[in-house]
C-alpha cells in the first residue's frame, strides 16, 4: 500500500508567477485536502476535494484553486504568487468525507522571492 | 470559530521520563481528534485518532485521552527516547474533514 506522495518536494518561484503542486492519495482514499503551513505555525486548511468536487474551503483567496482527478489524485494551483505564500504545502487523504483518519504526505516547500 | 491551544510550546526533558502534552479547544462539536508528530521540514505522521465517542486510545508507549466536556486532550508519552524528539500537533476534525490545528509542542528528549 503506497502512502500519500507529493511533488515537487522543493521549488522556488518569483512574485507574480503561478505554481502547480501535485498529490497522489493513498490507495483506496477518495478524499483529498490541502493545507498551508507557515514556518513555526500549525497547518491551515485550504480546501478539500471529494469525488472531483470541492467539498469545503478555508479562508484562502480565489487565486488558490484545485482539481481532483478520477484516480483521486489532486493538484493545488496558486496564481499571482505573493511573498507570504512561502510555506510548506501539505496534502492529506482519507477514505471518508467526515470523521476518518487523515494521512499526510511529506509536503512541497515553496519559496517565493 | 474553533480555537486550539497547545501548551507548552516547547518542552525539554531527559531520556526515560514520562511526559504529558496538552491540547485545549473551545468548541466541543468535533468529529474526531488526531495527534501527529512532525520532524523538521517533513510532513505529518499520524500517531493516534480518537473518535468523538471515545475517551482514549493507546499505541505502544503513547496514550491519548479526550474530554470533550472540558475541551481538553492529552498525549502521554511513556519512557521517552531521543527518537521521540519532534513537534507534536493536535488536530480537531470538524465536518468535511477539516482539521483545525494547534501550533504544536516542540519536544526535545536529551540523552
Amino acid at each position: 500500500e503506497t502512502g500519500v506522495t507529493q511533488s515537487p518536494t522543493h521549488l522556488i518561484k518569483t512574485r507574480g508567477q503561478q505554481v502547480t503542486l501535485r498529490c497522489s492519495s493513498q490507495s483506496g482514499h477518495n478524499t483529498v485536502s490541502w493545507y498551508q503551513q507557515a514556518l513555526g505555525q500549525g497547518p491551515q486548511f485550504i480546501f478539500q476535494y471529494y469525488r472531483e468536487e470541492e467539498n469545503g474551503r478555508g479562508n484562502f483567496p480565489p487565486r488558490f484553486s484545485g482539481l481532483q482527478f478520477p484516480n483521486y489524485s489532486s493538484e493545488l494551483n496558486v496564481n499571482a504568487l505573493e511573498l507570504d505564500d512561502s510555506a510548506l504545502y501539505l496534502c492529506a487523504s482519507s477514505f471518508s468525507r467526515t470523521g476518518g483518519e487523515l494521512f499526510f504526505g511529506e509536503g512541497s516547500r515553496l519559496t517565493v522571492l | 470559530k474553533q480555537e486550539v491551544t497547545q501548551i507548552p510550546a516547547a518542552l525539554s526533558v531527559p531520556e526515560g521520563e514520562n511526559l504529558v502534552l496538552n491540547c485545549s479547544f473551545t468548541d466541543s462539536a468535533i468529529y474526531n481528534l488526531q495527534w501527529f508528530r512532525q520532524d523538521p521540514g517533513k510532513g505529518l505522521t499520524s500517531l493516534l485518532l480518537i473518535q468523538s465517542s471515545q475517551r482514549e486510545q493507546t499505541s505502544g508507549r503513547l496514550n491519548a485521552s479526550l474530554d470533550k466536556s472540558s475541551g481538553r486532550s492529552t498525549l502521554y508519552i511513556a519512557a521517552s527516547q531521543p527518537g521521540d524528539s519532534a513537534t507534536y500537533l493536535c488536530g480537531l476534525i470538524q465536518g468535511a474533514q477539516k482539521l483545525v490545528f494547534g501550533q504544536g509542542t516542540r519536544l526535545t528528549i536529551n540523552p
